[in-house]
């Protein structure tokens, strides 16, 4: 069982917004920041969004993170065929002084 | 290029002791902690702890703490995960990143990830 809890399972068509939740407490989320990962089939994880809502160079604007309490989302928007993967977010928290994760979204582009 | 390139897989029997490295490149490695991620066949991300090269200081995610040890040598700018006697249930890829701060997740890059079989 994941601290931080996300679902199992999002689709879209091409071309179409897709969002993706992940729901914490305020040890974690309600009082630290989000971080996002893109796991590609087979692939090591990639940082797709940073302190909830940045970008590291070279990820595109189609993508995009957002905190509101103790809940978080991905936006991706545009979808494509390649951001078929599995999407997780993190982030540290305070009571249990560990790096949380939640269990992961597979995300498939009909 | 900044990047950490990690060990070959392994296979390994019950029992055994078991060392994987991370080595990293292209950044000062002092300067930034290494954290190692686990993964387990079809399964999530689990965080299992942290260290800054530069002084070695060291810690643990309370899930892992007493399994695995995790070292570094700044001199060859390689970081350590190891095991004193392998588990069945140790069976996953491990992964090695590179994170800004010590209370936060990782970053990037990450390394390519190393596979570890342990089977009798």
């Amino acid at each position: 069982q994941s601290v931080l809890t996300q679902p199992p399972s999002a689709s879209g068509t091409p071309g179409q917004r897709v969002t993706i939740s992940c729901s914490g407490s305020s040890s974690n989320i309600g009082s630290n920041y989000v971080y996002w990962y893109q796991q590609l089939p087979g692939t090591a994880p990639k940082l797709l969004i940073y302190r909830n809502n940045q970008r590291p160079s070279g990820v595109p604007d189609r993508f995009s993170g957002s905190k509101s309490g103790t809940s978080a989302s991905l936006a991706i928007s545009g979808l494509r065929s390649e951001d078929e993967a599995d999407y997780y977010c993190a982030a540290w928290d305070d009571s249990l002084s560990d790096v949380v994760f939640g269990g992961g979204t597979k995300l498939t582009v009909l | 290029e900044v990047q950490l390139v990690q060990s070959g897989a392994e296979v390994k029997k019950p029992g055994e002791s078991l060392k994987i490295s991370c080595k990293g490149s292209g950044y000062s490695f002092t300067s930034y902690w290494i954290g190692w991620v686990r993964q387990m066949p079809g399964k999530g991300l689990e965080w299992m702890g942290i260290i800054y090269p530069g002084d070695s200081d060291t810690r643990y995610s309370p899930s892992f703490q007493g399994q695995v040890t995790i070292s570094a040598d700044k001199s060859i700018s390689t970081a350590y995960l190891q095991w004193s006697s392998l588990k069945a249930s140790d069976t996953a890829m491990y992964y090695c990143a590179r994170h800004k701060g010590l209370r936060a997740p990782a970053t990037d890059p990450w390394g390519q990830g190393t596979l570890v079989t342990v089977s009798s």
